[in-house]
């Protein structure tokens, strides 16, 4: 099965830091660009970050910029998402998304993980 | 940025339901459109890719159509399983990938 199954997620203090993680299997992982989304309880979706297939280039929402940090190691099959500096603004359901990969269509995100849970608060 | 506008907010409907949702871009993203169906605790899922492609997968009610600015998903013959949260996502100008704020098909 094609699958992305994120960990790491928890209750961290404003100011805190966090390191997700998110693991794939089923599909060649270094031959796809992946990207964390996240939403807020009851709340829309919010693009977070890109990484891509060769680690560079990454991009960053203002919102985090500054302060989270994407990365991946293709020998583990392995996306992560550094988070610094936390705010209660930043509790969310973090997901791991890939990029399906259709030439003219970027950023369709084809496969999801199930998602992890971020709290920030004192 | 690119703002996204999804109306209605949410609607109710019935199985067998014709239902239509609309996503606004704030600026010409000419066919750059996804959407995406989130049910209650899950991820989302892709529907639709480049305004009208049919995710592998994805049952053939659901079609996708617009370009410019103005954007429609419709669902031909509502489905139970249907009823979740649908959402539109721009890819046209990038970063940021931005989506719609949603609409929540509910039972009537």
């Amino acid at each position: 099965d094609v699958q992305l199954v994120e960990s790491g997620g928890g209750l961290v203090q404003p100011g805190g830091s966090l390191r997700l993680s998110c693991v794939s299997s089923g599909f060649t992982f270094r031959s796809f660009t992946l990207n964390w989304v996240r939403q807020a309880p009851g709340k829309g979706l919010e693009w977070v970050s890109y990484i891509s297939r060769s680690g560079s280039p990454t991009y960053y929402a203002d919102s985090v910029k500054g302060r989270f940090t994407i990365s991946r190691d293709d020998a583990k099959n392995s996306l992560y998402l550094q988070m610094n500096s936390l705010r209660a603004e930043d509790t969310a359901v973090y997901y791991c998304a890939r990029d399906a990969g259709y030439g003219g269509y970027p950023h369709s995100f084809d496969i999801w993980g199930q998602g992890t849970m971020v709290t920030v608060s004192s | 940025d690119i703002q996204m506008t999804q109306s209605p907010s949410s609607l109710s409907a019935s199985v067998g339901d014709r239902v239509t949702i609309t996503c606004r871009a704030s600026q010409s993203i000419s066919i750059y459109l996804n959407w995406y169906q989130q049910k209650p605790g899950k991820a989302p899922k892709l529907l639709i890719y480049g305004a009208s492609n049919l995710q592998s997968g994805v049952p053939s009610r659901f079609s996708g159509s617009g370009s410019g600015t103005d954007f429609t998903l419709t669902i031909s013959g509502l489905r139970p399983e249907d009823f979740a949260t649908y959402f539109c996502q721009q890819t046209y100008r990038t970063p940021p990938v931005t989506f719609g704020g949603g609409t929540k098909v509910e039972i009537k």
